[in-house]
Parts: structure tokens; sequence; C-alpha cells
């Protein structure tokens, strides 16, 4: 069982419209919790990073939230752009980073 | 600032071959990550340099994969022989530190393995 598992796999949405992306992961402590954009062909980009005492982080139009009794996360985009179609994945470090396997946004016009 | 680099961008070879990898991290950078990803997935750590010295191998399949960082500066991932499991994305990071800081990738190669 992965350690970070996210949810949905894949979400297909309309440009404007608002998503939030889901993480659960079990381990516990940790450093902290990154949220980072893949597009195709490239790698990953950080988004936000948040220490296990911190509750929200924004980067734009990009939120994260953290629930460290419920051991979940969340994404928030708002507004969204075509150019927000990527995999979007969820970090723990440990410090070793262990990864979700993401979510792939789809972003139509 | 300049980022990661990686070359070659794409490798196609038949299983048996040997293949090699390079990466030239961002500068000033003292910590060096090899990472593989197979598609559909996340990455996974494969090798993490601390300037020249290897902090952490143990997913690195050692029968077939090595790598260096001669210099504490540019590294190189060597696969031989390849495997068909090996076709994935390959991808370096680096950052400043050895702890829980920002890392940063670069653009990856993609290796498929006939």
């Amino acid at each position: 069982k992965n350690q970070v598992e996210q949810s949905p796999q894949s979400l297909i949405i309309l440009e404007g419209k608002n998503c939030t992306l889901q993480c659960n992961y079990t381990v516990s402590p940790f450093s902290n919790l990154r949220w980072y954009k893949q597009d195709t062909g490239r790698g990953p980009v950080s988004l936000t990073i948040m220490t296990f005492s911190e509750n929200t982080k924004s980067n734009g139009r990009y939120t994260a939230t953290l629930d460290a009794d419920t051991k979940q996360s969340s994404l928030h985009i708002t507004a969204s752009q075509l150019s927000d179609s990527a995999s979007y994945i969820c970090v723990v470090a440990l410090p070793r980073l262990t990864f979700g396997e993401g979510t792939q946004l789809t972003v139509n016009p | 600032e300049a980022g990661v680099a990686q070359s070659p961008r794409y490798k196609i070879i038949e299983k048996r071959q040997s293949v090699a990898f390079w990466c030239n991290p961002i500068s000033g950078h003292a910590t060096l990550y090899w990472y593989q990803q197979i598609l559909g997935q996340g990455p996974k750590l494969l090798i993490q340099f601390q300037n020249n010295g290897v902090v952490d191998d143990s997913q690195l399949p050692k029968d077939r994969f090595s790598a260096e960082r001669l210099k504490g500066v540019d590294s190189t991932l060597k696969i031989q022989p390849a495997k068909l499991e090996d076709s994935a994305v390959y991808l370096c990071a680096s950052s400043l530190g050895r702890g829980t800081g920002e890392q940063y990738f670069g653009p990856g190669t993609r290796l498929t393995v006939t």
C-alpha cells in the first residue's frame, strides 16, 4: 500500500472552474508536505511546502491545506486556466521524499 | 539562474545494452538526486549525493545501476545491462543543503528499452 495516495487519478474540468485534489498519507511525523506540478515532458516544479504545524499555504491561484489529525491534504485550484493542465503530485518529506502517483488534471476550453 | 541540466533528453536502446545519463545541477547546490519515474507513477529516489559522497542509495539496484559525482558537481547515472523494466524517465534534482529544503528538478531523460 502506498504511503501517499491521491485522488482522483484524473480530472477534467472547464476553463475558469475551480477544483480540489486530495492526498491521504500514512507516514507520520514528517518534515514537510509538498505539492508539485509536473507538465508533460518536464520535471516537477514545487507549488507549496507546508511544515507539520502549518494548515494552509497559498501560491497565487493554488491553495494547499493540511489536516494532521486526519492525515489529509488538499490542493485547491481557483479559476483554472488551460496552462493548469498537468499532473499534480503530493509529496511527503520524511526527509526522503515519498511521492504520490499524481492526479492528471485536464483543463478544457 | 540556470536550472538543472540533463542529457540526453531521449534514449532508445535494446535490452542488455548499456546507457549513461548526465546531470549538471544548479551552481552551488551541494545535494544531487537521481529519481526513476515509471509512466503513471511518482518519482522514486535512486541515489542521493551530498557533494561527492553518497547519502542514500538504498533503492538503487546495484547489480545493474551505478552513479558517480566525482568532483561534487555534475553526475552520471549508468545502467548496465538494461532490462525492459528500466524504461522510465530518469530525473535529476538538486538542492542547496542535505535536509528537507526545496529540490529543483531537471527535465528528465526518457529511456525506452526494447
